[in-house]
């Protein structure tokens, strides 16, 4: 079955360290790809979005993504992260063959000051 | 501009009790998406419509639940019976066309618990 894989559950940093979460998907073809976050109490926001050309994207925030075709793999980057930025992240995928858009199951950052 | 709107926020109710939730998409977006998140999860999509006519309803429990977008605009979820793992956030998601904009855009949900 086609998959999103998020392999980091849960991610404790200090403030100004550097962030990267992982993503891999199990789809072949043309994808679409998407990061959310969820901060506390609120509903999932669109973070940044891969449809085609430039494979590094920028997002709000600072957040940026880099789409590996070779590795299947959309991971989440921020060289310096808030206590702001304690949020959930979900990677998902759209695939063309599928037509649906697959989260994977979330990765907990918490920012301490 | 508005966004997604849901309702209730929260339900509580009892296994075999049947409830509906509500969801309101942004003003012109064509197609409309059903998701349930259990906890530790991601959203799983249930039904998808584009306009009012359904996309996909393949993952929709179709004994128990269903869904409307009548009009094309608003549409309902409703679960009858709800069982115990009915438990779960449920998402209300619009795009404004799934095959040229397929950003999705979610609501705040329904946190949903049945004792």
């Amino acid at each position: 079955a086609q998959s999103v894989s998020q392999h980091n559950h849960h991610v404790i940093l200090s403030e100004a360290a550097s962030l990267e979460l992982g993503c891999n998907y199990s789809y072949g073809g043309t994808v679409n790809l998407f990061w959310y976050v969820q901060y506390p109490g609120q509903h999932l926001q669109l973070l940044l979005k891969y449809f085609s050309g430039d494979p590094l994207v920028k997002g709000i925030k600072g957040f940026e993504a880099e789409f590996i075709k070779s590795k299947f793999s959309f991971n989440l980057r921020k060289p310096s992260v808030q206590w702001s930025d304690t949020a959930e992240y979900f990677c998902a995928a759209l695939s063309y063959n599928t037509d649906k858009l697959i989260f994977g199951t979330g990765t907990r950052l918490q920012v301490f000051p | 501009e508005a966004g997604v709107a849901q309702s209730p926020r929260y339900k509580i109710i009892e296994k075999r009790q049947s409830v509906a939730f509500w969801c309101n998409p942004i003003s012109g977006h064509a197609t409309l998406y059903w998701y349930q998140q259990i906890l530790g999860q991601g959203p799983k999509l249930l039904i998808q419509f584009q306009n009012n006519g359904v996309v996909d309803d393949s993952q929709l429990p179709k004994d128990r639940f269903s869904a409307e977008r009548l009009k094309g605009v608003d549409s309902t979820l409703k679960i009858q019976p709800a069982k115990l793992e009915d438990s779960a956030v449920y998402l209300c998601a619009s795009s404004l066309d799934h095959y040229e904009r397929p950003e999705q855009y979610f609501g705040p949900g329904t946190r949903l618990t049945v004792t």
